[in-house]
């Protein structure tokens, strides 16, 4: 089946203490990409990769890395969690090349809470 | 500056009737458009997208129509069914790999 899987689904953690959100999709596609979703904001992209070794931030990247070693991975990192962090984050990946615009597949969605 | 707008943040509905969403968009650039179905505790699904090459697509019970002169998309669900009930998001990208969202429109659909 294809998926795009994220894990942690639900994490509750303290200022200040690293965290990584895992993301990994079976689909065997070139763009990941990173979104956080707030109430009243909408879906924001955090930071995106084209490819392996190929990221670029996206419109709110402050406070979060990202890295791209494998195609199937793009683990979102949090080196100082803070709580304005707080938020549900949604990983996404696609084919790039062919039909521009072409739909993104989302994962579940992780809830983050940062005290 | 926000590119694109949802700016009917609810939209409650008869069973049967037509459910129509709006979209507006600032950036002439924009080339695709697409709709999100979101329902809580699961990621977005694609729905319907749209070209702006056209005017229109359609896909069973679901329209999209795009006025490219007024910067304005709507998807018209014809009929509305309680299961349609979720938030949508319309969504903009310009030959490139990002899509711009909307805030969302949470759509209800009564019995």
């Amino acid at each position: 089946e294809a998926q795009v899987t994220q894990n942690p689904r639900y994490l509750i953690t303290v200022t200040g203490k690293k965290l990584t959100v895992t993301c990994s999709q079976n689909m065997n596609h070139e763009y990941m990409s990173w979104y956080r979703q707030d109430p009243g904001l909408g879906l924001r992209q955090i930071y995106y990769s084209m490819n392996v070794e190929v990221t670029d931030k996206g419109d709110v990247p402050e406070g979060y890395k990202v890295s791209r070693k494998e195609k199937r991975n793009f683990p979102l990192i949090l080196e100082s969690p803070s709580p304005n962090q707080t938020s549900l984050y949604f990983c996404a990946s696609r084919r790039r090349g062919g039909r521009v615009g072409q739909p993104q597949h989302f994962g579940d969605g992780t809830r983050l809470s940062i005290l | 500056d926000q590119q694109v707008k949802q700016n009917s943040p609810s939209l409650s509905v008869q069973e049967g009737r037509i459910s129509i969403l709006n979209c507006d968009y600032t950036n002439s650039m924009f080339d695709y458009f697409l709709w999100y179905k979101k329902y809580p505790a699961e990621g977005p699904t694609f729905l319907i997208s749209i070209s702006s090459i056209k005017d229109k697509n359609e896909d069973g019970r679901f329209t999209v129509f795009l006025n490219k002169s007024a910067k304005h998309l709507s998807l018209h669900i014809v009929p509305s069914q309680p299961g349609d009930s979720a938030v949508y998001f319309c969504a903009a990208s310009f030959r490139s790999e990002k899509l711009v969202f909307g805030k969302g429109t949470k759509l209800t659909v009564n019995p």
